[in-house]
């Protein structure tokens, strides 16, 4: 069964203090691991795709790199507006649940200015 | 991205009714999914909805409690049936992006509490 937990669950930094969330996953074949930022009330939005192991991708402040068994999101010099829930999430190469997205319980990022 | 919409965006209901929520895509799609976000959890799959068939439920998820229906390529009703409490969540709906990259792109959900 595939399975991602995120660490860690809170996360509270100054601005402008730079700092990583982790995304340990297991998968049977990884299509696909995604990052997304939630905000309170609304749906997740989509910021990283990541497909095989040393592949980053960068967007603002944010930088997500992969492993075979992590991944992390870099957060540089953050400001309050970065301030969200992030969520990692897997998608399976193969099996019965074709585009099933596995999530994790995601890290409440709280930036303070 | 795609723009989707869902109805209603929150809602009240008794124990023992039904809810019906919608979501629209605002372009085609051959692929919809149903996932459920309870309180303080990440999100589950119920669902997956593909246009001209059965939706294909995940483990722990039955049509008699969830059926949905998926009439065109930029509609999906999911209906929560017979609520009780633990029903109690909010309910999103996705679709696969056209880049073939696989992301999925979520409604802002419906949140719904049972009493």
């Amino acid at each position: 069964e595939d399975q991602v937990t995120q660490s860690p669950e809170a996360l509270r930094l100054q601005e402008g203090e730079s700092s990583s969330l982790n995304c340990s996953y297991t998968v049977s074949g990884l299509r696909g691991l995604f990052w997304y930022r939630q905000d309170p009330g609304k749906g997740p939005e989509f910021l990283f795709t990541l497909y095989s192991a040393g592949e980053e991708k960068e967007k603002e402040r944010l930088k997500a790199t992969l492993t075979k068994k992590e991944s992390f999101l870099h957060i540089t010099a953050p400001k309050p507006e970065d301030s969200a829930t992030y969520l990692c999430a897997v998608q399976a190469d193969g099996g019965t649940s074709y585009g099933k997205l596995t999530f994790g319980q995601g890290t409440i990022l709280t930036v303070h200015p | 991205s795609a723009v989707i919409s869902q109805k209603p965006s929150r809602d009240i209901c008794q124990r023992g009714t039904s809810l019906t929520i919608q979501c629209q895509v605002d372009s085609q799609v051959t692929m919809m999914f149903w996932y459920r976000q309870q309180p303080g959890q990440s999100l589950t799959l119920i669902a997956t909805a593909n246009q001209g068939s059965e939706a294909t439920y995940e483990s722990g998820f039955v049509i008699d409690k969830f059926p949905i229906s998926r009439p065109n390529l930029t509609f999906s009703t999911l209906t929560v049936s017979n609520m009780s409490p633990e029903d109690s969540s909010i309910y999103l709906c996705s679709e696969e992006g056209k880049s073939g990259h696989h992301e999925q792109y979520f409604g802002p959900g419906t949140r719904l509490t049972v009493t």
